[in-house]
Protein backbone atom coordinates (compact mmCIF):
# COMPACT_ATOMS: atom_id res chain seq x y z
CA UNK A 1 0.00 0.00 0.00
CA UNK A 2 1.11 3.51 0.22
CA UNK A 3 3.28 4.98 2.50
CA UNK A 4 5.26 7.85 3.06
CA UNK A 5 8.47 8.04 4.90
CA UNK A 6 9.45 10.48 7.01
CA UNK A 7 12.98 11.48 8.23
CA UNK A 8 14.58 11.96 11.04
CA UNK A 9 12.77 9.96 13.53
CA UNK A 10 13.68 12.19 16.71
CA UNK A 11 15.33 15.68 16.68
CA UNK A 12 17.31 17.85 19.54
CA UNK A 13 18.19 21.58 18.68
CA UNK A 14 19.15 23.98 20.89
CA UNK A 15 17.11 27.13 20.83
CA UNK A 16 17.37 29.55 18.27
CA UNK A 17 18.73 26.61 15.92
CA UNK A 18 16.79 25.19 12.60
CA UNK A 19 15.30 22.33 12.07
CA UNK A 20 13.74 20.54 9.04
CA UNK A 21 11.92 17.42 8.60
CA UNK A 22 10.88 15.34 5.34
CA UNK A 23 8.55 13.24 4.18
CA UNK A 24 8.94 10.90 1.01
CA UNK A 25 6.80 8.72 -1.29
CA UNK A 26 7.55 6.55 -3.96
CA UNK A 27 4.52 7.64 -5.84
CA UNK A 28 3.09 10.82 -7.36
CA UNK A 29 0.78 12.07 -4.21
CA UNK A 30 -2.55 14.23 -5.06
CA UNK A 31 -1.45 16.45 -1.95
CA UNK A 32 0.54 16.52 1.21
CA UNK A 33 -0.52 17.78 5.04
CA UNK A 34 1.24 18.34 7.66
CA UNK A 35 0.24 18.01 11.64
CA UNK A 36 1.45 18.93 15.08
CA UNK A 37 1.42 16.51 17.81
CA UNK A 38 2.32 18.45 20.81
CA UNK A 39 3.06 15.35 23.83
CA UNK A 40 -0.14 14.10 25.22
CA UNK A 41 -2.09 15.82 22.90
CA UNK A 42 -3.49 15.41 19.56
CA UNK A 43 -2.81 15.92 16.11
CA UNK A 44 -3.30 19.39 14.76
CA UNK A 45 -3.95 20.36 11.06
CA UNK A 46 -1.11 23.02 10.08
CA UNK A 47 -1.30 23.14 6.20
CA UNK A 48 -1.82 21.47 2.89
CA UNK A 49 0.23 21.50 -0.16
CA UNK A 50 -1.44 20.32 -3.48
CA UNK A 51 0.67 22.45 -6.40
CA UNK A 52 4.00 20.98 -7.86
CA UNK A 53 6.85 23.34 -6.48
CA UNK A 54 4.26 25.03 -3.93
CA UNK A 55 5.78 26.93 -1.16
CA UNK A 56 3.87 28.06 1.90
CA UNK A 57 4.64 30.09 5.12
CA UNK A 58 3.70 30.46 8.33
CA UNK A 59 5.57 32.40 10.23
CA UNK A 60 8.83 30.63 10.80
CA UNK A 61 7.47 27.61 9.47
CA UNK A 62 8.24 26.97 5.61
CA UNK A 63 6.60 24.15 3.85
CA UNK A 64 7.70 22.75 0.45
CA UNK A 65 6.02 20.22 -2.31
CA UNK A 66 8.50 18.66 -4.05
CA UNK A 67 8.14 19.61 -8.30
CA UNK A 68 7.54 15.91 -8.96
CA UNK A 69 4.83 15.76 -6.23
CA UNK A 70 6.82 12.72 -4.48
CA UNK A 71 8.19 14.81 -1.56
CA UNK A 72 8.00 17.86 0.68
CA UNK A 73 9.53 19.23 3.59
CA UNK A 74 8.91 21.46 6.74
CA UNK A 75 11.58 23.91 7.88
CA UNK A 76 11.39 26.02 11.59
CA UNK A 77 13.44 28.77 11.92
CA UNK A 78 15.12 29.40 15.00
CA UNK A 79 13.18 26.78 17.04
CA UNK A 80 11.55 27.93 20.23
CA UNK A 81 10.27 25.64 22.79
CA UNK A 82 6.84 26.13 21.89
CA UNK A 83 7.53 24.01 18.77
CA UNK A 84 8.29 20.76 20.90
CA UNK A 85 6.26 18.32 19.03
CA UNK A 86 5.60 15.41 16.51
CA UNK A 87 5.21 16.54 13.26
CA UNK A 88 3.54 14.32 10.63
CA UNK A 89 3.32 14.77 7.38
CA UNK A 90 0.60 12.91 5.39
CA UNK A 91 -0.53 12.67 2.05
CA UNK A 92 -3.38 10.95 -0.34
CA UNK A 93 -2.95 9.41 -3.72
CA UNK A 94 -6.61 9.83 -4.41
CA UNK A 95 -9.86 10.62 -2.86
CA UNK A 96 -10.07 11.55 0.82
CA UNK A 97 -7.82 8.96 2.92
CA UNK A 98 -4.60 10.19 4.18
CA UNK A 99 -1.45 7.73 5.21
CA UNK A 100 0.41 9.31 8.14
CA UNK A 101 4.07 9.39 7.91
CA UNK A 102 6.24 7.95 11.40
CA UNK A 103 6.84 11.73 12.36
CA UNK A 104 9.56 13.34 13.81
CA UNK A 105 10.03 14.44 17.33
CA UNK A 106 11.21 17.80 17.77
CA UNK A 107 13.02 18.26 21.35
CA UNK A 108 13.82 21.54 22.30
CA UNK A 109 16.49 22.37 24.45
CA UNK A 110 16.78 26.06 26.33
CA UNK B 1 -18.26 24.67 17.39
CA UNK B 2 -17.10 22.26 20.05
CA UNK B 3 -15.05 20.56 18.17
CA UNK B 4 -14.98 16.81 17.41
CA UNK B 5 -15.50 15.56 20.90
CA UNK B 6 -14.42 11.65 22.03
CA UNK B 7 -15.25 9.80 24.80
CA UNK B 8 -14.31 8.29 27.69
CA UNK B 9 -11.24 10.09 27.67
CA UNK B 10 -9.85 7.24 29.20
CA UNK B 11 -10.39 3.14 29.08
CA UNK B 12 -9.22 0.90 31.67
CA UNK B 13 -10.63 -2.87 30.64
CA UNK B 14 -9.88 -6.45 31.94
CA UNK B 15 -8.89 -8.53 28.51
CA UNK B 16 -11.93 -10.25 27.37
CA UNK B 17 -14.41 -7.12 27.68
CA UNK B 18 -15.92 -5.39 25.04
CA UNK B 19 -15.15 -1.64 24.85
CA UNK B 20 -16.95 1.19 22.64
CA UNK B 21 -15.70 4.48 21.68
CA UNK B 22 -17.53 6.98 20.80
CA UNK B 23 -16.88 10.14 18.75
CA UNK B 24 -19.19 13.09 18.00
CA UNK B 25 -17.30 15.48 14.74
CA UNK B 26 -18.08 18.30 13.61
CA UNK B 27 -21.17 19.88 12.48
CA UNK B 28 -21.03 19.75 8.10
CA UNK B 29 -17.71 17.64 8.31
CA UNK B 30 -18.47 14.77 5.30
CA UNK B 31 -15.95 12.38 6.66
CA UNK B 32 -15.28 10.24 10.13
CA UNK B 33 -11.88 8.81 10.56
CA UNK B 34 -10.74 6.89 13.14
CA UNK B 35 -7.19 6.02 13.83
CA UNK B 36 -5.09 4.10 16.59
CA UNK B 37 -1.61 5.60 17.38
CA UNK B 38 1.16 3.05 19.47
CA UNK B 39 4.80 3.93 19.46
CA UNK B 40 5.23 0.98 17.30
CA UNK B 41 2.66 1.18 14.66
CA UNK B 42 2.32 5.23 14.57
CA UNK B 43 -1.02 6.76 13.41
CA UNK B 44 -2.51 3.68 12.05
CA UNK B 45 -6.25 4.08 9.89
CA UNK B 46 -8.78 1.79 10.99
CA UNK B 47 -11.84 2.63 9.15
CA UNK B 48 -13.34 6.03 7.63
CA UNK B 49 -17.12 7.02 6.42
CA UNK B 50 -18.28 9.41 3.80
CA UNK B 51 -21.90 10.31 4.63
CA UNK B 52 -22.11 7.91 7.28
CA UNK B 53 -21.28 5.17 4.63
CA UNK B 54 -18.91 2.85 5.75
CA UNK B 55 -15.81 3.15 2.76
CA UNK B 56 -12.48 1.36 3.09
CA UNK B 57 -12.34 -0.69 6.70
CA UNK B 58 -8.88 -1.99 5.21
CA UNK B 59 -7.45 -1.09 8.60
CA UNK B 60 -9.26 -2.79 10.98
CA UNK B 61 -6.99 -5.40 12.18
CA UNK B 62 -9.77 -8.38 13.39
CA UNK B 63 -12.87 -9.40 13.43
CA UNK B 64 -13.01 -7.88 16.98
CA UNK B 65 -12.89 -4.72 15.53
CA UNK B 66 -16.34 -2.91 14.42
CA UNK B 67 -17.40 0.33 13.81
CA UNK B 68 -20.68 1.98 12.69
CA UNK B 69 -21.79 5.60 12.46
CA UNK B 70 -25.79 5.69 12.60
CA UNK B 71 -26.29 9.30 11.39
CA UNK B 72 -24.26 12.26 10.66
CA UNK B 73 -23.63 12.71 14.37
CA UNK B 74 -22.46 9.79 16.02
CA UNK B 75 -19.64 7.27 15.37
CA UNK B 76 -18.76 4.07 17.35
CA UNK B 77 -16.02 1.90 17.71
CA UNK B 78 -16.22 -1.05 18.86
CA UNK B 79 -14.04 -4.14 20.46
CA UNK B 80 -14.98 -7.10 21.69
CA UNK B 81 -13.57 -9.09 23.30
CA UNK B 82 -10.51 -6.80 24.12
CA UNK B 83 -6.69 -7.73 23.84
CA UNK B 84 -3.70 -6.51 26.49
CA UNK B 85 -2.60 -5.68 22.63
CA UNK B 86 -5.53 -3.16 21.71
CA UNK B 87 -4.16 -0.75 24.03
CA UNK B 88 -3.27 2.48 22.04
CA UNK B 89 -4.85 6.06 21.65
CA UNK B 90 -7.62 5.93 19.26
CA UNK B 91 -8.29 9.07 17.69
CA UNK B 92 -11.87 10.02 16.02
CA UNK B 93 -11.00 12.50 13.52
CA UNK B 94 -13.65 14.33 10.42
CA UNK B 95 -12.82 16.28 7.51
CA UNK B 96 -14.61 18.13 4.61
CA UNK B 97 -13.70 17.00 1.35
CA UNK B 98 -9.90 17.93 1.74
CA UNK B 99 -9.03 18.71 -2.19
CA UNK B 100 -11.23 21.44 -2.78
CA UNK B 101 -10.07 23.59 0.02
CA UNK B 102 -7.30 24.42 2.36
CA UNK B 103 -9.11 21.93 4.96
CA UNK B 104 -7.60 19.20 7.01
CA UNK B 105 -8.84 16.38 9.34
CA UNK B 106 -9.79 18.15 12.77
CA UNK B 107 -8.88 15.46 15.54
CA UNK B 108 -10.55 14.28 18.44
CA UNK B 109 -8.91 14.81 21.94
CA UNK B 110 -8.63 10.97 21.83
CA UNK B 111 -9.12 7.72 24.15
CA UNK B 112 -6.68 6.01 25.82
CA UNK B 113 -7.25 2.52 26.09
CA UNK B 114 -5.76 0.03 28.27
CA UNK B 115 -6.44 -3.66 28.60
CA UNK B 116 -5.23 -5.23 30.97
Amino acid sequence: GQQVMQIPQYQHVQEGEDFTTYCNSSTTLSNIQWYKQRPGGHPVFLIQLVKSGEVKKQKRLTFQFGEAKKNSSLHITATQTTDVGTYFCAASRYGNKLVFGAGTILRVKS
Amino acid sequence: DAGVIQSPRHEVTEMGQEVTLRCKPISGHDYLFWYRQTMMRGLELLIYFNNNVPIDDSGMPEDRFSAKMPNASFSTLKIQPSEPRDSAVYFCASSLLVQVGDYGYTFGSGTRLTVV
